[in-house]
């Protein structure tokens, strides 16, 4: 059974629309994390989470907003979303105290 | 900032050859190192986990680390064509807390032929 899962699996959204993607772990894992994956530079951090309530800004954080309301949920948001945000977006979760991350199957951005 | 690098960009072996995958880093105080395979469209399948120079084995998989000379490489005994992937590489400090970030290097395109 899966235990990172993400929603939607593909979008297709418009310049300066507001998009949301979720992620949901039943990991029990403290900390959460939300990559970006584009063809010529692997997978780069936006956000993460310590916990519920909390966000910290990754890497490449412009453009993007998250909420971690509860420690299973995570979600990233674009207020605006622009063409440059087209990509493939994957959630991971982790234990603090274990640098393993387990990862979601992906969402597939294409903003038009 | 961390760097992390893959060698070969993409690579080709015969089903039952060894396949051998590259990964540099830049950050000797670098101490946790995964390689994850990644199928096409889908999400990320962590192989092996190594922490301390040497080798480590799962199955397959043998990871080799050698942080003086800031390289760690992954071996793949008898490839079939089902472990045709991108294969990553992800290196992360660990600063105490709770605050471990991974750093991926691009991939390495491995195809296996029948």
């Amino acid at each position: 059974e899966a235990a990172v899962t993400q929603s939607p699996r593909n979008k297709v959204a418009v310049t300066g629309g507001k998009v949301t993607l979720s992620c949901n772990q039943t990991n029990n894992h403290n900390n959460m994390y939300w990559y970006r994956q584009d063809t010529g530079h692997g997978l780069r951090l936006i956000h993460y989470s310590y916990g519920a309530g909390s966000t910290e800004k990754g890497d490449i954080p412009d453009g993007y907003k998250a909420s971690r309301p509860s420690q299973e949920n995570f979600s990233l948001i674009l207020e605006l979303a622009t063409p440059s945000q087209t990509s493939v977006y994957f959630c991971a979760s982790g234990d603090p105290n274990y640098a393993e991350q387990f990862f979601g199957p992906g969402t597939r951005l294409t903003v038009l | 900032q961390q760097k992390v690098q893959q060698s070969p960009e993409s690579l080709t072996v015969s089903e039952g050859a060894m396949a051998s995958l590259n990964c540099t880093f830049s950050d000797g105080t670098s101490n946790n190192f995964r390689w994850y395979r990644q199928h096409s469209a889908k999400g990320l399948e962590v192989l092996v986990s190594i922490f301390s120079d040497g080798e480590k084995e799962e199955g397959r998989f043998t990871a080799h680390l050698n942080r003086a000379n800031l390289h760690v490489s992954l071996h793949i005994r008898e490839p079939q064509p089902s472990d045709s992937a991108v294969y990553l590489c992800a290196v992360s400090m660990s600063s105490g807390g709770s605050n471990y970030k991974l750093t991926f290097g691009k991939g390495t395109l491995l195809t296996v032929t029948p």
